[in-house]
């Protein structure tokens, strides 16, 4: 079936550097990929989405690049700072549809003082 | 103003008890759902509703049953609970068109 590969599992990174989070999806009708930010204790939150007619979007110090042909998408933050520390979920939509996700393991970002 | 609300926020039971978990939402949003994250902090979506209408249902016991009494309401209900159903349980809406979730801040069910 449909899956998203969400690597890594766990990201240290040190304040001020920058953090790289990488995804792989398997469903080639796939359009819409979100990324969500959860912090200890909340729900998901999104934080930058990217449809399949664009290969980059960049937010402040976010951005996302999609490639559809290898089927991968990353995040990206720059400058990191402490209250990035949360667990970042990428998604993948299944197919086109309006409705449901396929989403990856998660990634515990800490960012280091 | 709280968008996606959930109660209760904490609920500790024995195994084989029955509960409930409530979620409302004040934005107007169409579609809402019922998600599980375990201790590993996977989400597996379980059911979504769009106008009260069942569209999404996951493989899962039959012990859960949603109820979406109108758009704005989603509950969970869950029938002889087992030590596998502890887990936080999200609630979340959205606006198909747009895809962003809106999630509540979760339900933490444990079960002893």
């Amino acid at each position: 079936g449909e899956n998203v590969e969400q690597h890594p599992s766990t990201l240290s990174v040190q304040e001020g550097d920058s953090a790289v989070i990488k995804c792989t999806y398997s469903d080639s009708a796939s359009n819409y990929f979100p990324w969500y930010k959860q912090e200890l204790g909340k729900g998901p939150q999104l934080i930058i989405d990217i449809r399949s007619n664009v290969g980059e979007k960049k937010d402040q110090r976010i951005a996302v690049t999609l490639n559809k042909t290898a089927k991968h998408f990353s995040l990206h933050i720059t400058e990191t700072q402490p209250e990035d520390s949360a667990v970042y979920f990428c998604a993948a939509s299944k197919g086109d549809s309006n409705y449901q996700l396929i989403w990856g393991a998660g990634t515990k970002l800490i960012i280091k003082p | 103003d709280t968008a996606v609300s959930q109660t209760p926020k904490y609920l500790v039971t024995q195994m084989g008890n029955d509960k409930s978990i409530k979620c409302e939402q004040n934005l107007g949003h169409d579609t809402m759902y019922w998600y599980k994250q375990d201790s590993k902090k996977f989400l597996k979506i379980m059911f979504s509703y769009n106008n009260k209408e069942l569209i999404i249902n996951e493989t899962v016991p039959n012990r859960f049953s949603p109820k979406s009494p109108d758009k704005a309401h989603l509950n969970l209900h869950i029938n002889s609970l087992e030590l596998g159903d502890s887990a936080v349980y999200f609630c979340a809406s959205t606006m198909p068109n747009t895809g962003e979730l809106f999630f509540g801040e979760g339900s933490r069910l444990t079960v002893l």
